[in-house]
């Protein structure tokens, strides 16, 4: 089974700022995808982000970008010019190949992490 | 074009009770999967479902059970409530043939409490 692990409860930034959480994750697959979500007050989860293991190139969706390293399982997610309204809580997220046999379909999702925005 | 969307928004049940918790899908997506959410952790899987039948199920009880509909709506029902039942549950919706790249698309959440 796989696991995702966000070692960060909570974060601070100065808006403007630059931030960046973090995110490993362990699997014995060789091919899955990752996401991060954000989830408002309002608690829906919105997708900020997306990576495909098998590319190496690092995702970006505009100020939102991410650091992964595939052989250390890693997976951060940098936000550039902090807004406030970035305040959320950040989850990370693993997904199986579907049909691949490794597991549910569903999300393997991290404890997350709460991100505070100073003005 | 409708997101998805969860009835009730929030729940007070009694311990022992049942309870059915109702999402429909966004516009155009054929499958839903339930997440339970407990205070300040991440979701967790419950279970999927596709053409009316579950397909994969995570590590709950079969005191949770499901049901999808004809028009891809579903029901997540829920028997004998314990106390350890009380979360935020997270319906959310794809479609079978697309881009797992995409993720899903969730709904706003059943806040559940069980007293």
């Amino acid at each position: 089974a796989q696991t995702v692990t966000q070692s960060q409860p909570e974060m601070s930034v100065q808006e403007a700022e630059t931030v960046t959480l973090s995110c490993t994750y362990d699997t014995s697959e060789s091919d899955y995808y990752l996401f991060w979500y954000k989830q408002p007050p309002s608690r829906q989860m919105i997708l900020v982000i997306r990576q495909e293991a098998y590319k190496q190139q690092n995702a970006t969706e505009n100020r939102f970008s991410v650091n992964f390293q595939k052989a250390a399982k890693s997976f951060s997610l940098k936000i550039s010019d902090s807004q406030l309204g970035d305040a959320a809580m950040y989850f990370c997220a693993y997904r199986s190949l579907p049909y691949s046999g490794g597991g549910a379909d569903g999300l393997t999702f991290g404890k997350g992490t709460h991100l505070i925005i100073q003005p | 074009d409708a997101g998805v969307t969860q009835s009730p928004t929030h729940l007070i049940k009694t311990r022992g009770q049942q309870v059915t918790l109702r999402c429909s899908p966004k516009s155009g997506h054929d499958t839903v999967s339930w997440y339970q959410q407990a205070l300040g952790q991440g979701p967790q899987f419950i279970f999927q479902y596709y053409e009316e039948e579950e397909r994969q199920r995570g590590n709950f009880p079969d005191r949770f059970s499901g049901h999808q509909f004809p028009n891809y709506s579903s029901e997540l029902n829920v028997n004998a409530l314990l106390l350890g039942d009380s979360a935020l549950y997270l319906c959310a919706s794809s479609f079978q043939s697309g881009d797992p790249n995409y993720g899903y698309t969730f709904g706003s959440g059943t806040r559940l409490t069980v007293v």
